[in-house]
C-alpha cells in the first residue's frame, strides 16, 4: 500500500522568505503531482512531474522529483500573501490512481 | 471546453436518505476518479472508473456506496442510507488517458443532518 507523507503540515511564513515543502512516498512511482487548494474550493493543478530529476518552475514555486529517494519538494521563493493555501502532493499509483498527502497549510504573513 | 462538472454543489440529506452525486468529465475524457475529503484533511481515493467499467474500487466502503460510469451520461456516486459520518466534500476528477494529469471538479459538499 502506497503511503504519502508531507511535511510540514502547517507552515507560517513571513512575506519575502523562502521555504520548502517535502513529500515522501513509500513505493515506486513514475508520476507525482502538486495541487493547490483554497478554502472551500477545488484543487488546482500546479505541477506534473514524470521523471527522475524533473524540475518545473512557475512563478515563485518550483517543484522537483527524485524517484530514487522517493522524494519531491515544492520550494517557495520570496513568499507573498497570495500563496496562502493548502498544498497537496499526490503520487501516481497503479492505473493512474493518485494517493494524496495530508496537505501543507501555508499561511504567508505580511 | 468546459471543465469537470459536478452537481449538485451542495447537498443536504437526512440520515437514512440516499445521496446521488453526479460528475460529467471533461470532453473526451473516459477516465473518472472519485475522492472524499473530510474537513481539514487530505483527499482519500474512493474509486476509479473507465466507461462502463470499475477499474479500482479499493477505497470504497464495502456497504452503502456504489459508483457507475455508464456509456451515456455522467458518472454517479451513490450513497444509500446516509449517516452523519458521510458528511464530506466529494471530488471527481477526469483524465484523457491513464498517464495524463487529472482535472478536478468543484466538488459536492454533502451534509447529513
Amino acid at each position: 500500500e502506497l503511503k504519502v507523507e508531507q511535511n510540514p503540515l502547517f507552515l507560517s511564513m513571513q512575506e519575502g522568505k523562502n521555504y520548502t515543502i517535502y513529500c515522501n512516498y513509500s513505493t515506486t512511482s513514475d508520476r507525482l503531482y502538486w495541487y493547490r487548494q483554497d478554502p472551500g474550493k477545488s484543487l488546482e493543478s500546479l505541477f506534473v512531474l514524470l521523471s527522475n530529476g524533473a524540475v518545473k518552475q512557475e512563478g515563485r514555486l518550483m517543484a522537483s522529483l527524485d524517484t530514487k529517494a522517493r522524494l519531491s519538494t515544492l520550494h517557495i521563493t520570496a513568499a507573498v500573501h497570495d500563496l496562502s493555501a493548502t498544498y497537496f502532493c499526490a503520487v501516481g499509483y497503479n492505473n493512474n490512481d493518485m494517493r494524496f498527502g495530508a496537505g501543507t497549510r501555508l499561511t504567508v504573513k505580511p | 471546453n468546459a471543465g469537470v462538472m459536478q452537481n449538485p454543489r451542495h447537498l443536504v440529506r437526512r440520515r437514512g436518505q440516499e445521496a446521488r452525486l453526479r460528475c460529467s468529465p471533461m470532453k473526451g475524457h473516459s477516465h473518472v476518479y472519485w475522492y472524499r475529503q473530510l474537513p481539514e484533511e487530505g483527499l482519500k481515493f474512493m474509486v476509479y472508473l473507465q466507461k462502463e467499467n470499475i477499474i479500482d474500487e479499493s477505497g470504497m466502503p464495502k456497504e452503502r456506496f456504489s459508483a457507475e460510469f455508464p456509456k451515456e451520461g455522467p458518472s454517479i456516486l451513490r450513497i444509500q442510507q446516509v449517516v452523519r459520518g458521510d458528511s464530506a466534500a466529494y471530488f471527481c476528477a477526469s483524465s484523457l488517458t491513464q498517464q495524463d494529469e487529472a482535472f478536478f471538479g468543484q466538488g459536492t459538499r454533502l451534509t447529513v443532518v
